[in-house]
């Protein structure tokens, strides 16, 4: 039951900004998006999330459209270490008993 | 730093045997949760727990069983193994203010069932 699409892959030259879309054209009004990675081998790491304003903080800036029908996912600065699989997640924050679907996600290379 | 553990990296056990899956964190958590990943179904909640002896069915409660003791542990049991269990079992964790908002993951168990 997808209701993000995600490009499957990117790649990203180390130093660069990493820019990851996210389309969410089916969100509800009390949906928020959610973004965490999965470093191969690793549980997921929670990045960040937000309702519809922009919100930063020390990992990435998570810029969300005023429709909030998409969002991109900023890492300013990536490293080799930012090399994982990163998954946008609309769903509402309490126990609802949806499932937290991570979806296919992107995959992103950073290139030395 | 915040810190998750899972008692088992892999795991193989037999058709029928009753499986122990142990998860402990070291950041005074209420909430943890158990779940799932697998290849085009992303993760799927299993059972969660806001409290010490709380626990409620996630979406696919079925053939597993919890136990929170303590509230730095948080036990997955499955009673009678099969082969549809073969899957990555993730356990996470969060204050109780955040839910699903920051959640802290394990390492992940992968366990095949033959």
């Amino acid at each position: 039951d997808a209701k993000t699409t995600q490009p499957p892959s990117m790649d990203c030259a180390e130093g660069r900004a990493a820019n990851l879309p996210c389309n969410h054209s089916t969100i509800s009004g009390n949906e928020y998006v959610y973004w965490y990675r999965q470093i191969h081998s690793q549980g997921p790491q929670y990045i960040i999330h937000g309702l519809k304003n922009n919100e930063t903080n020390e990992m990435a800036s998570l810029i969300i459209t005023e429709d909030r029908k998409s969002s991109t996912l900023i890492l300013p600065h990536a490293t080799l270490r930012d090399t994982a699989v990163y998954y946008c997640i609309v769903r509402v924050p309490m126990w609802t008993g949806n499932q937290f679907y991570f979806g296919t996600g992107t995959s992103l290379t950073v290139i030395p | 730093d915040v810190k998750v553990t899972q008692s088992s990296r892999y795991l193989v056990k037999r058709t029928g045997e009753k499986v122990f899956l142990e998860c402990v964190q070291d950041m005074d958590h209420e909430n943890m949760f158990w779940y799932r990943q697998d290849p085009g179904l992303g993760l799927r909640l299993i059972y969660f727990s806001y409290d010490v002896k709380m626990k409620e069915k996630g979406d696919i409660p079925e053939g597993y069983s919890v136990s929170r003791e303590k509230k730095e542990r948080f036990s997955l049991i499955l009673e009678s193994a099969s082969t549809n269990q073969t899957s990555m079992y993730l356990c996470a964790s969060s204050l109780r203010t955040s839910g699903y908002n920051e959640q802290f993951f394990g390492p992940g168990t992968r366990l095949t069932v033959l």
